[in-house]
């Protein structure tokens, strides 16, 4: 069974720009939960999607956003990017919600804003 | 914010010898969960324990949860030189829904 791939692992954008990542989850897992890792704030949380709706959201602004697609492929989008955004970005998934099993992640996208 | 407080933030220890590390945390969980990180790549789980359990085993790993402690271990008997990663705990609160809350992690290195 193939894991959790993320897409693109390294992006270097620009102040100002945006940015899109791809997760594509473990075959048959419905949740997919997304991490932000810095060397300052460690790993945090930013948002769960389950069935294609947001189940659980983090503390960060709103030019994070996410979403999920029918066949549980999720996506995160990064507007307005400032130099703090750059970060090892995390996506996981679970058969069901987190709460009650363990969560399968990928390699990571690595952003660097410049 | 970071839920788990892990001891100690870095570890240098031998081939052969045992790796104890803790982890603290502040409220109520639902289950806690191990995971091993290697040069700021992915996480791979290792081990989750419910709150209603007090220790677990997955071949060299050991974990124990102490609830009333609020506390949790993980043991690495006859660690190897592969075993050299960054170790998280993570808890899933009660009151949190269904988020992984992480602690900062132990670096842990051994030399072969």
């Amino acid at each position: 069974k193939a894991g959790v791939t993320q897409t693109p692992r390294y992006l270097i954008k620009t102040r100002g720009q945006q940015v899109t990542l791809s997760c594509s989850p473990i075959s048959g897992h419905r949740s997919v939960s997304w991490y932000q890792q810095t060397p300052g704030q460690g790993l945090q949380f930013l948002f769960e999607y389950f069935s294609e709706t947001q189940r659980n959201k983090g503390n960060f602004p709103g030019r994070f956003s996410g979403r999920q697609f029918s066949n549980s492929r999720s996506e995160m989008n990064v507007s307005t990017l400032e130099l703090g955004d750059s970060a090892l970005y995390l996506c996981a998934s679970s058969p069901g919600f987190v709460r009650n099993t363990e969560a399968f992640f990928g390699q990571g996208t690595r952003l660097t804003v410049v | 914010s970071q839920q788990g407080e892990e001891d100690p933030q870095a570890l240098s220890i031998q081939e052969g010898e045992n790796a104890t590390m803790n982890c603290s945390y502040k409220t109520s969980i639902n289950n806690l969960q191990w995971y091993r990180q290697n040069s700021g790549r992915g996480l791979v789980h290792l081990i989750l324990i419910r709150s209603n359990e007090r220790e677990k085993h997955s071949g060299r790993l050991r974990v124990t949860l102490d609830t009333s402690k609020k506390s949790s271990s993980l043991l690495i008997t006859a660690s190897r030189a592969a075993d050299t990663a960054s170790y998280f705990c993570a808890t899933v609160q009660e009151t949190s829904g269904s988020r992984l809350t992480f602690g900062e992690g132990t670096q842990l290195t051994v030399n072969p």
